[in-house]
């Protein structure tokens, strides 16, 4: 199965600056979704959007998505140190969640 | 609020045992995943089920197995395991197939 690809595969940002994790993935999709995992933990979902949209926004989050390059990037504005965590795209095409290998994103306070 | 179990945190079992990996779901979802999380490797997908008592296999299913005979309960069976399988399992269960994931916390298995 494909997988999503994220970009890039670590990141390290001072709190207050944004930070921007982008996800290329290789097939035609149904949505696409952005995941977060704490250390040791489970994934926690943090937003979809579905292969008819263009932009979405969930608090400090906003994704886009551009079917025509096939990528996707999740931006998280305004870091804090809790934001500490791996980035995790899934895509969907009539299959279950096809997970890329994350990006792990450091804020340092 | 919704919530995904898994029975154990940590776990460590000896080479050749059989393991058992239980899931729990209290949302009545149709759909349940079992995925393994190995550094560098991302999650891959080992069996998933769309109902009770039906399986379908992933990406990785050798070496595993599956039972779902209740709706809520998604067990993850190894049948004999191996070194190579010590890693990350994470189960998790959605509405439809196509919609967001609950994972569980996720059970660190050591193969010694």
């Amino acid at each position: 199965s494909q997988q999503g690809e994220e970009d890039p595969q670590a990141l390290s940002i001072q709190e207050g600056e944004n930070a921007t994790m982008n996800c290329s993935y290789k097939t035609s999709i149904n949505n696409l979704q952005w995941y977060r995992q704490n250390s040791g933990r489970g994934l926690v979902h943090l937003i979809l959007i579905r292969s008819n949209e263009r932009e979405k926004h969930s608090g400090r989050l906003r994704v886009t998505l551009d079917t025509s390059k096939k990528s996707s990037s999740l931006l998280i504005t305004a870091s804090r140190a809790a934001d500490t965590a791996s980035y995790f795209c899934a895509t969907v095409w009539g299959t279950p969640l096809v997970f890329g290998k994350g990006t792990r994103l450091s804020v340092i306070a | 609020d919704v919530k995904v179990t898994q029975s154990s945190r940590y776990l460590v079992k000896r080479t050749g045992e059989k393991v058992f990996l239980e899931c729990v779901q209290d949302m009545d979802h149709e759909n349940m995943f079992w995925y393994r999380q190995d550094p560098g490797l991302g999650l891959r997908l080992i069996y998933f089920s769309y109902d009770v008592k039906m399986k379908e296999k992933g990406d990785i299913p050798e070496g595993y197995s599956v039972s779902r005979e209740k709706k809520e309960r998604f067990s993850l069976i190894l049948e004999s395991a191996s070194t190579n399988q010590t890693s990350m399992y994470l189960c998790a269960s959605s509405l439809s197939g196509a919609e967001k994931l609950f994972f569980g916390s996720g059970t660190q298995l050591s193969v010694l």
